[in-house]
């Protein structure tokens, strides 16, 4: 079955790029109509999506992190990632990638990566 | 933006009782609109999609109900495994753009 799995440096510095790439096993991330999300939780807070990445290379990104936030497909590698510009200490959170059904049922996230832990800090 | 609000923010209660958690749309989310179940050190996992759809391998003892911007979840009669955090999530048509709730906590009583 799919398995999505984050990598990434677990620590980043203030105004730098945090960079954390999804692979996706199990499967070819270009194999039917899905889009692929990143989704971060900080500790002890709620879920809050990022942005999405179909194979096309459409995206489509949360407005609060718009002006901060790329994401990419690597479909010869089976990966996408993020990139997040500028972070702050506001950014430290365990950050997910799943796989999002659209278009069609379930309109959920039906997959998830077990989580990394990024930390922002000097 | 479409705001979720969940309550209530923790629920007590014992195992075998039924639990009713909500979720509030600040507009109308059509049917668009997910649960997940979300225990300590892991990812959440996808409960309800569509409202009142179960995902693939969860318990008949979840079901999920509602329409517009009130839904509600239900489990019937709860086991130990269910305690946890909820959380609601849905998805605007046009500009793509998906929220959560802020999650209720059920603990145990």
């Amino acid at each position: 079955q799919v398995q999505l799995q984050e990598s990434g440096p677990g620590l980043v510095k203030p105004s730098q790029t945090l960079s954390l790439t999804c692979t996706v096993s199990g499967g070819s991330i270009s194999s039917g109509s899905y889009y692929w999300s990143w989704i971060r939780q900080p500790a002890g807070k709620g879920l809050e999506w990022i942005g999405r990445i179909y194979t096309s290379g459409s995206t489509n990104y949360n407005p609060s992190l718009k002006s901060r936030v790329t994401i990419s497909v690597d479909t010869s590698k089976n990966q996408f990632s993020l990139k997040l510009s500028s972070v702050t200490a506001a950014d430290t959170a365990v950050y997910y990638c799943a796989r999002d059904v659209d278009g069609y049922n379930p309109f959920a996230f039906d997959i998830w990566g077990q989580g990394t832990m990024v930390t922002v800090s000097s | 933006e479409i705001v979720l609000t969940q309550s209530p923010a923790t629920l007590s209660l014992s195992p075998g009782e039924r639990a009713t958690l909500s979720c509030r749309a600040s507009q109308s989310v059509s049917s668009y609109l997910a649960w997940y179940q979300q225990k300590p050190g892991q990812a959440p996992r996808l409960l309800i999609y569509d409202a009142s759809n179960r995902a693939t391998g969860i318990p008949a003892r979840f079901s999920g109900s509602g329409s517009g911007t009130d839904f509600t979840l239900t489990i019937s009669s709860l086991e130990p495994e269910d305690f946890a955090v909820y959380y609601c999530q849905q998805r605007s048509n046009w500009p793509r753009w998906i929220t959560f709730g802020q999650g209720t906590r059920l603990e145990i009583k």
